[in-house]
């Protein structure tokens, strides 16, 4: 079992351009979620899903959009890079509201 | 939304010494909580977690109490080693949009002398 697998692991961006992390499961897990990282923050939601078909915002959405492909598949998508979202962005995936599996993270810096 | 506050940010050990962190947490229907190591450079990985059914849970070296009635809950590792320095987050649930999450403490650094 893979678990919770993201791509891509490093990635630099210029201000204003955009990119889309993926990030796929095969726990047949039904939320996904996706959280960035900064020092000293913890980790902040950016946007979950707790099923196939629906996302909703956490604390940290603005400048960012889901897509929640299928079942397998949450990508987090950055429409105009902008430097204060360089950070390292988690994937999970979990049942509801319970324990959360981790991808191995993606660290994006926008220069 | 739900507040999880983690104490204190950082601590230091001396090996073999226990160390304690404590989390707090608003939302009086929360009935999950675990607890996640992170390693320099790696992702978060539960170590342990607990219901709200129950006061008290161990494996091995660490454990989990809780306490509903006063909204927190602490992980104690006993007899620590170097290769329990890392940061732990504590989590909890809240109901946010559509359905329940994890929301996540500050976490807390910790560092076992050797």
């Amino acid at each position: 079992n893979a678990g919770v697998t993201q791509t891509p692991k490093f990635q630099v961006l210029k201000t204003g351009q955009s990119m889309t992390l993926q990030c796929a499961q095969d726990m047949n897990h039904n939320s996904m979620y996706w959280y960035r990282q900064d020092p000293g923050m913890g980790l902040r939601l950016i946007y979950y899903s707790a099923s196939e078909g629906t996302t909703d915002k956490g604390e940290v959405p603005n400048g960012y959009n889901v897509s929640r492909l299928n079942k397998r598949e949450f990508s987090l998508r950055l429409e105009s890079a902008a430097p204060s979202q360089t950070s390292v962005y988690f994937c999970a995936s979990g049942r509801a509201a319970t324990e959360a599996f981790f991808g191995q993270g993606t660290r994006l810096t926008v220069v | 939304g739900e507040n999880v506050e983690q104490h204190p940010s950082t601590l230091s050990v001396q090996e073999g010494d226990s160390a304690v962190i404590k989390c707090t947490y608003s939302d009086s229907a929360s009935n999950y909580f675990p607890w996640y190591k992170q390693e320099l450079g790696k992702r978060p990985q539960l170590i342990i977690d607990i219901r709200s059914n129950v006061g008290e849970k161990k494996d091995q070296r660490i454990a989990v109490t809780l306490n509903k009635t006063a909204k927190h809950f602490s992980l104690h590792i006993t007899e620590t080693q170097p290769e329990d320095s890392a940061v732990y987050f504590c989590a909890a649930p809240y109901s946010s949009g559509s359905a329940r999450q994890l929301t996540f403490g500050s976490g807390t650094q910790l560092t076992v002398l050797p």
